[in-house]
């Protein structure tokens, strides 16, 4: 079975504190992806990444960045937390689209809380 | 961006009902995929259908795609208590330099009673 996991189920943060979500994936999947997730608004995608040292921006990137320094990790750091990035972020992590179909492995979540 | 659509936002039945799902999206697509999420979770596949097929079928479910209409159904035939759960479409239009990132919808809430 795929798994990937999230370093924390529930964080609480500051205002202006760096904050650093991880994800592991244990199935050598290329692709990864960090979504948000808040009421009314579905899953939006941050950042993706297709290979190691590789990222691509999403539909709303700012306010964070990514890192992909092994394939097996990806990491979203937010420079300077705010109230507006309390949200569930969720990461996720799939097989090459153009032989899998894309189907995406979701890890649990992290729900983030900025004060 | 965000394509799909689910329609409705909720939906609350009975156990042993149908539960009902739709989607709609607006341009051409490879293929078309259902996740569940419980509460406060991450998503699971459910069920993924190729733009050449109208039909697709997993246990309880039923999943439809209408490319003509852009739309998609997900049919949960006699329901449990355990379906409780948010239903989500997702599409990808397959361009290689989005990692095939997928366009999720808002979700249908499911409440099943017993």
């Amino acid at each position: 079975d795929v798994k990937v996991t999230q370093s924390s189920r529930y964080l609480v943060k500051r205002t202006g504190e760096k904050v650093f979500l991880e994800c592991v994936q244990d199935m050598d999947h290329e692709n990864m992806f960090w979504y948000r997730q808040d009421p009314g608004l579905g899953l939006r995608l941050i950042y993706f990444s297709y290979d190691v040292k590789m990222k691509e921006k999403g539909d709303i990137p700012e306010g964070y960045s990514v890192s992909r320094e092994k394939k097996e990790r990806f990491s979203l750091i937010l420079e300077s937390a705010s109230t507006n990035q309390t949200s569930m972020y969720l990461c996720a992590s799939s097989l090459p689209g153009e032989i899998y179909y894309n189907e995406q492995f979701f890890g649990p979540g992290t729900r983030l809380t900025v004060l | 961006s965000q394509q799909g659509e689910e329609d409705p936002q909720a939906l609350s039945i009975q156990e042993g009902e149908n539960a009902t799902m739709n989607c709609s999206y607006k341009t051409s697509i490879n293929n078309l995929q259902w996740y569940r999420q419980n509460s406060g979770r991450g998503l699971v596949h459910l069920i993924l259908i190729r733009s050449n097929e109208r039909e697709k079928h997993s246990g309880r479910l039923r999943v439809t795609l209408d490319t003509s209409k852009k739309s998609s159904s997900l049919l949960i035939t006699a329901s449990r208590a355990a379906d409780t759960a948010s239903y989500f479409c997702a599409t990808d239009d397959g361009r290689p330099n989005s990692g095939y990132a997928l366009n999720f919808g808002k979700g249908t809430s499911l409440l099943v009673t017993p």
